[in-house]
């Protein structure tokens, strides 16, 4: 069983409508949890990180969080063609001085005019 | 300064070569990183350094020789390199107080012939 697991996609969604990532974890004991955009040819980018149960929000972008069910996911609103994209799902346990990030395989998302 | 920089950002090497690759940041983390990332698949885990200690080795082939001078630096040292090392290799860092997810370089897109 993967260790973290996203719907590989393609994901597509037309100009404007709700985008909606999803992913699951396997390891109870993870604390955070990221998400990163990635375009093709670039590095990956950190959109959102989240930490407790329920929603944050940034601007178009919320991130959910459902311990129990170990189950994260991001909303894009209101998406837009520059959100074309691969997003990452990551999680991370704690306890270290430093983050050991266990990455998804990534969704693909492709906004259409 | 948020930026963490990678040089070079292309490298070709044939298998007999030496070459490095290098990792600055100025953000004052304390953490830091190498992933390797192939085509079409998430970063992987290479080495983590904390406090210019290595933390962690993933198994990596001795091949890849990290090396962390001070606080802000770190290199990837690469000797008779294969083929199928060929990748984007990513270096990232990241606070050790409090883990809010890393901060990645642009990359080395690495070939090797």
């Amino acid at each position: 069983q993967k260790e973290v697991e996203q719907n590989s996609g393609p994901l597509s969604v037309p100009e404007g409508a709700i985008a909606s990532l999803n992913c699951t974890y396997s390891d109870r004991g993870s604390q955070s949890f990221f998400w990163y955009r990635q375009y093709s040819g670039k590095s990956p980018e950190l959109i959102m990180f989240i930490y407790s149960n329920g929603d944050k929000e940034d601007g178009r972008f919320t991130a959910q969080l459902n311990k129990a069910s170990q189950y994260v996911s991001l909303l894009i609103r209101d998406s837009q063609p520059s959100d074309s994209a691969t997003y990452l799902c990551a999680v991370a346990a704690g306890g270290t001085s430093y983050g050991k990030l266990t990455f998804g395989q990534g969704t693909i998302l492709t906004v259409h005019p | 300064d948020t930026e963490v920089t990678q040089t070079p950002k292309h490298l070709v090497m044939g298998m007999t070569n030496k070459k490095s690759l290098k990792c600055e940041q100025h953000m004052g983390h304390r953490a830091m990183y190498w992933y390797k990332q192939k085509a079409k698949k998430p970063p992987e885990l290479m080495f983590v350094y904390s406090y210019e200690k290595l933390s962690i080795n993933e198994s990596v082939p001795s091949r890849f020789s990290p090396e962390c001078p001070n606080s802000s630096l770190l290199n990837l040292h690469l000797h008779a390199l294969q083929p199928e090392d060929s990748a984007l290799y990513l270096c990232a860092s990241s606070q050790t107080s409090l883990f809010y997810g890393y901060t990645f370089g642009s990359g080395t897109r690495l070939t090797v012939v």
